[in-house]
């Protein structure tokens, strides 16, 4: 069954970097599109990168862009978000999901917070 | 960029009553890209409708979408426990996806 786990969160201070991951499986990931959505505690849901099935192109949300590099390695099946320049603001749970249009499959979530 | 505003922002209804969410659109939206997802608490979003009125994979016949353009809806019918969730509307738009702030359905 299609499986998305991802990895990489934790506490870290402003100014920092952190890169996440998320492990696909169950499914031929090569063919598929990638997001990432965040969600600060208590909040709604708030798109973040968007990527290719080749990894061509790349999309950002204005709040990351320039902070925020998305990318896969379709040899590990395993999607990436390297952050940069962290925020207090960027503290939220950091969700993978699968598909262009719409998200069919999502990850369980990796939590990311930002505090000295 | 368009932006979706979802109404109400509290559903307060008791199990075996049905519920009508909205979510409007600041543009007109493409049918194919509006896509509704339900959220427990600690929980990852699960897709429930795509193309606006297609029913994902699993998702009972209870949940049915609706709606063009601007104006899109979610109907679940005959709430069960479980039902009682938040729900998001999202649409997809130059290579990005953007969300509605939410619905909260609770039990009256």
């Amino acid at each position: 069954q299609v499986q998305l786990v991802e990895s990489g969160g934790g506490v870290v201070q402003p100014g920092g970097s952190l890169r996440l991951s998320c492990a696909a499986s169950g499914f031929t990931f090569s063919t598929y599109g990638m997001h990432w959505v965040r969600q600060a505690p208590g909040k709604g849901l708030e798109w973040v990168a968007f990527i290719r099935y080749d990894g061509s192109n790349e999309y950002y949300a204005d709040s990351v862009k320039g902070r925020v590099t998305i990318s896969r390695d379709n040899s590990k099946n395993t999607l990436y978000l390297q952050m940069n320049s962290l925020r207090g603001e960027d503290t939220a749970m950091y969700y993978c999901a699968r598909n262009w249009k719409y998200g069919d499959s999502w990850g369980q979530g990796t939590l990311v917070t930002v505090s000295s | 960029e368009i932006v979706l505003t979802q109404s109400p922002g509290t559903l307060s209804l008791s199990p075996g009553e049905s519920a009508t969410l909205s979510c409007r659109a600041s543009q007109s939206v493409s049918s194919s890209y509006l896509a509704w997802y339900q959220q427990k608490p600690g929980q990852a979003p699960r897709l429930l409708i795509y193309g606006a009125s297609s029913r994902a994979t699993d998702i009972p016949d209870r949940f049915s979408g609706g709606g063009s353009g601007t104006d899109f809806t979610l109907t679940i019918s005959r709430l069960e426990p479980e039902d009682f969730a938040v729900y998001y509307c999202q649409q997809y738009g130059s290579s990005s996806w953007t969300f509605g702030q939410g619905t909260k359905v609770e039990i009256k």
